[in-house]
């Protein structure tokens, strides 16, 4: 069993909708996480960071972490079509530690 | 400011040959990580490397190897290649004090 799972989608939505992507993690250890964004053929690019459970907001974006049930969200609100890319959850144990723990990813198209 | 660069966008090889990728870290960043894409499983971490010193190292075996400069500059080595070595390999700086990496484009490998 994978560390962190992710749903790999694809999940497809109209445009303005609120998108909710998800992951659920194993390791208790996990302190801080990050939400990227990969568009087709480029690397991925730092979202959202979050250190322990709360929410945390950046215009459109919505982070949301619960420890208690080792589960992570990023919400997307007024999806628009520049948003279709695939979204990936992050997670490391400290502060400091470079190696990250990725989930496999999920492919998001927003439809016109 | 320039991003992290890596070099070469794309290459193919034949099983039992060798390759080195090439990452220049953004300006200022001393720590230099790897990680491999497959569509399976997701980004893997490989290893990292913070002043010219391996300080992490994810479950890949000994084929997989690298080094850092003194310019902070890294090259990543794969010998004996296999089929199942095809990926992206990315790249990712940080200052090597926080878990905020950025990351390149990408080298995508293709194992023949």
């Amino acid at each position: 069993q994978k560390e962190v799972e992710q749903d790999p989608g694809p999940l497809s939505v109209p445009e303005g909708a609120i998108v909710s992507l998800n992951c659920t993690y194993s390791n208790s250890a996990f302190q801080y996480f990050m939400w990227y964004r990969q568009y087709s053929r480029k690397g991925p690019e730092l979202l959202m960071y979050t250190y322990s459970s709360g929410n945390k907001e950046d215009g459109r974006f919505t982070a949301q972490v619960d420890k208690s049930s080792k589960y992570i969200s990023l919400f997307i609100r007024d999806s628009q079509p520049s948003d279709s890319a695939t979204y990936l959850c992050a997670m490391s144990d400290r502060f400091g530690n470079e190696k990250l723990t990725f989930g496999t990813g999920t492919r998001l198209t927003i439809i016109p | 400011k320039a991003g992290v660069t890596q070099t070469p966008r794309y290459l193919i090889k034949t099983r039992g040959q060798q390759v080195t990728l090439s990452c220049s870290p953004i300006s200022g960043h001393r720590s230099v990580s790897w990680y491999q894409q497959t569509p399976g499983q997701g980004l893997q971490f490989l290893f990292e490397y913070f002043s010219e010193t391996q300080r992490n190292k994810g479950n890949f075996p000994g084929r997989f190897s690298g080094r850092q400069f003194s310019n902070s500059r890294s090259e990543m080595n794969v010998s004996t290649l296999e089929l199942g070595d095809s990926a992206l390999y990315l790249c990712a700086s940080s200052w090597g004090s926080q878990n905020i990496q950025y990351f390149g484009a990408g080298t995508r490998l293709s194992v023949l």
